[in-house]
Order: structure tokens, then sequence, then C-alpha cells
């Protein structure tokens, strides 16, 4: 069975400053890849995803995410962060098999500090 | 964008009553919806999966008989919380996809409160 690891619970991080939130997943088999917010009180939104092709995958509000096979991560990255990105972030794992489900990690809380 | 609807956003109900709540794929047909439950400063917990037409695929140690749920069509799929007791009180949220590489789509989420 596929599994994902958030290795930190909580990061705070200066307005502007960049960020990394790391992402590793364990699985037998091929997968796709996800990153989801969560403000409070709301439910999950996608943030982006990477299911083939380029590795490196990007969303419409700054953040980027990369694959990287051979250290099975999909770590998230942003380059200056605003006080609006403060959230849960989720990073989410799914095997390339029909109907199969989608694992997530514990969750990475950012708190961006003015 | 693909919509995900969730109601009720909050419930409150006396314990021993069954609570519905119901979870509509708007502009898009969902073959599969998942249901998860989140307790506080947590992860996402899938309860199961189901397929429009089939029955509901529980993790292990989600109760079948607890947690019923239906996926009748395409577009609606129902978890119903029955004989309700405090320990039930969570954020339980609902998703859908149509296409196994499609993202999820999520609701807002139920917050239920059993007194």
């Amino acid at each position: 069975a596929q599994s994902v690891t958030q290795l930190d619970s909580q990061v705070p991080v200066f307005e502007e400053a960049p960020v990394e939130l790391r992402c590793n997943y364990s699985s037998s088999v091929s997968v796709y890849l996800f990153w989801y917010v969560q403000y409070p009180n709301q439910g999950l939104q996608l943030l982006l995803k990477y299911l083939s092709g380029s590795t490196l995958v990007e969303s419409i509000n700054g953040f980027e995410a990369e694959f990287n096979k051979s250290q099975t991560s999909f770590h998230l990255r942003k380059p200056s962060v605003h006080i609006s990105d403060t959230a849960e972030y989720f990073c989410a794992v799914s095997r390339k098999t029909s109907y199969d489900k989608v694992i997530f990690g514990p969750g990475t809380s950012l708190s961006v500090i003015p | 964008g693909a919509v995900v609807s969730q109601h009720p956003s909050r419930v409150i109900c006396k314990s021993g009553t069954s609570v519905k709540i119901e979870c509509r794929s708007l502009d898009f047909q969902a073959t599969t919806m998942f249901w998860y439950r989140q307790f506080p400063k947590q992860s996402l917990m899938l309860m199961a999966t189901s397929n429009e037409g089939s029955k509901a695929t529980y993790e292990q140690g989600v109760e079948k008989d607890k947690f019923l749920i239906n996926h009748a069509s395409l577009t609606l799929s129902t978890l119903t919380v029955t004989s309700a007791h405090p320990e039930d009180s969570s954020f339980y949220i609902c998703s859908a996809r149509d296409r196994i590489d499609s993202p999820l789509h999520f609701g807002n989420g139920t917050r239920l409160t059993v007194t």
C-alpha cells in the first residue's frame, strides 16, 4: 500500500521569505501526486498535481512542486510567501490504477508571520 | 471548474438519532466518490470509496453498518451516520472525480456535533 509522509507538522515563516514544505511517499507502483490546501473551516482545494511529463509543476499563485522519482519526493516551494498563504497543506498520492483511493499525508500547517 | 456541493455544512443532533449528509457533483459525472473524516488539526482519514451503482468499499476499522453510503447516481452520494454518538462528532468531507487521473474535487465539509 502507498503512504505519504510530511515531516514538518508546523512551519512558521516570515512574510516574503521563501518556504519549502516536504513530502515523501512510498509506493510499489507508479503514482499520481497532489498538493491540496485547506483554509480554516473550509474544504480542500487542489493546489497542483503531477500526472506525467515535466517533473516541475506550478500553480497559479506562485507555488511549485518537483517530482523526484529517485528520492520519492514531491516537495512544495514558494519563493516569497504572503499572509494569505497561511493554511494547512496536504500532500496526497494515488496509484495509477482504476478507482484507486487517494491517501493524504498528515498535513503541514504553514503560518506566515507579518 | 468542477464543483462539489455538500449539505448540510453544519448539523447538531441528539445521541441516538441518524444524520444524512449529501454530496453532489454539479457540473460533472462523478464515477467515484470518497468520504473522509477529519479530526481537529489532523489529516483526512479515508472512510470509504464508492462507485456509482455498486456497494461502497470501506476502510479497515470503519463500521459499514454505522456509516451507510449510497452512490445511487453519477451526481449524488449520501453518507448516513446511524445511531450517532458524541464520538462521531467530526468534520466529514466528501470528494469526487470523473477519471482516475483527475484530481479530487472536494465539498466544503459537514461539521457534525452529536450532543
